[in-house]
């Protein structure tokens, strides 16, 4: 099983400054199976990069996603108020999915 | 509007059973691989099981193998979750979700998300 290891675990910030999220996998994950979620409190999760670095459909332009093999990279260049969340990695590879244990990223 | 929703969950018994559904609209259903994920109370998120479309490519999480039972009825545009033997731990929420693109055999990636339905596992 591939385990994602995500940080910081929270990462205080103010508003127009840049966010860098890592996700590291315990063995080589395939680019086109990693993904990051956003989640807000008693909301579902919503797909933001897939592919490890394209943006699902809706999602700004300061939103991007880069890395390979183990290590992955979110970046939100300038934080906007509604930013303020919880993000996930995720990965599938060998028949099995698992994520990462996500990194809340809150108003400072 | 592709929309999931969810329904089943409740409160029940250590060692019981309950059947989740997450009915499915606004997509070709049959053609998209499908996951359970769950979030228990102020944790993150666990994947628990995918299908693909077809119902023939099945997986589980380790923690849930031999207890819980995914399947779909592409007839009715419905997943399943039949999840027995339930255990303290078990209590969640539980999200369906579906598989970005029909290419893919697994859910690998999921873009549109149910609201969830709580599964209380408590005595």
């Amino acid at each position: 099983e591939v385990v994602l290891t995500q940080s910081p675990g929270t990462l205080s910030l103010s508003p127009g400054e840049r966010a860098t999220l890592s996700c590291r996998a315990s063995q080589s994950v395939s680019s086109s199976y990693l993904a990051w979620y956003q989640q807000k409190p008693g909301q579902a999760p919503r797909l933001f990069i897939y592919g490890a670095s394209t943006r699902a459909t809706g999602i700004p332009d300061r939103f991007s996603g880069s890395g390979s093999g183990t290590d992955f990279t979110l970046t939100i260049s300038r934080l906007e108020p509604e930013d303020f969340a919880v993000y996930y990695c995720q990965q599938y590879g060998n028949s099995r999915l698992s994520f990462g244990g996500g990194t809340k990223v809150e108003i400072k | 509007e592709v929309q999931l929703l969810e329904s089943g969950g409740g409160l029940v018994q250590p060692g019981g059973s309950l059947r989740l559904s997450c009915a499915v609209s606004g997509f070709s259903f049959s053609s998209y691989a499908l996951s359970w994920v769950r979030q228990a109370p102020g944790k993150g998120l666990e994947w628990v099981s995918g299908i693909s479309g077809s119902g023939g490519w099945i997986s589980y999480a380790d923690s849930v193998k031999g207890r819980f039972t995914i399947s779909r009825d592409n007839s009715k545009n419905t997943l399943y979750l039949q999840m027995n033997g339930l255990r303290v731990e078990d209590t969640a929420v539980y999200y369906c979700a579906k598989s970005l693109t029909s290419s893919w055999t697994a859910p690998a990636t999921m873009d549109v998300w149910g609201q969830g339905t709580t599964v209380t596992v408590s005595s």
